[in-house]
């Protein structure tokens, strides 16, 4: 059965500084996914992995992908208020990690 | 083109009450999941449907049940609700299983259960 664990669950940073989330699964995935959630809303997708060494960017935000290691990273760079959000990865069809919180602020 | 589409958006039940929410894929997509998300979780997978046949369910109770109509609209049946049932109710379609399939959320369904 697929577990898929994230960590930080909660992250607090200021604008314009880096940081990364991790997300490791338990057992072998095919595919690996990112989504955004605002709160009272649906989740928004960010990304889709499918190979090892994947690697997809979209602004500030850049996701990995290490079926090897079983770990997927998604890299936050010079954060701004608007990334706000709990972020979620997610394996196979579709086993959620339990998020992570993002605050940035001023 | 219309998103996914769920309805409706929020719901008051009292508990043992039956309840039926309802989910429009994309146009084109024949896959439908369903998810529940507790406040502060991430979503549960319930159901997976595809060309109208169930192809996955979650560790659900039999009081959950759904199904997918030939048009690959979905509903969601959930029986003899609990004050735990109440969530967020979410739906995602997706064209196809398996592969590179991407899966798109609706606006969720706010059930509370009293």
């Amino acid at each position: 059965e697929l577990k898929v664990e994230q960590n930080p669950l909660f992250l607090s940073m200021q604008e314009g500084k880096n940081y990364t989330i991790y997300c490791n699964y338990s057992t072998t995935s095919d595919r690996l996914y990112w989504y955004r959630q605002d709160p009272g809303k649906s989740l928004e997708s960010l990304f889709v992995l499918l190979s090892n060494g994947a690697v997809k960017q979209e602004g500030r935000l850049m996701a990995s992908l290490d079926t090897k290691a079983r770990l997927s990273t998604l890299h936050i760079t010079a954060a701004v208020h608007d990334l706000s959000a709990t972020y979620f990865c997610a394996g196979g069809w579709l086993v959620f990690g339990k998020g992570t919180k993002l605050t940035v602020n001023p | 083109d219309a998103g996914v589409t769920q309805s409706p958006t929020h719901l008051i039940k009292t508990r043992g009450q039956q309840v039926t929410l309802r989910c429009s894929p994309i146009s084109g997509h024949k896959s439908v999941s369903w998810y529940q998300q507790v406040l502060g979780q991430g979503p549960q997978f319930i159901f997976q449907y595809y060309e109208k046949e169930e192809r996955g369910r979650g560790n659900f109770p039999d009081r959950f049940s759904a199904r997918q109509f030939p048009n690959y609209s979905s509903e969601l049946n959930v029986n003899a609700l609990l004050l735990g049932d109440s969530a967020l109710y979410l739906c995602a379609s997706s064209p196809r299983l398996g592969g590179n399939t991407e899966a798109f959320f609706g606006q969720g369904t706010r059930l509370t259960v009293v």
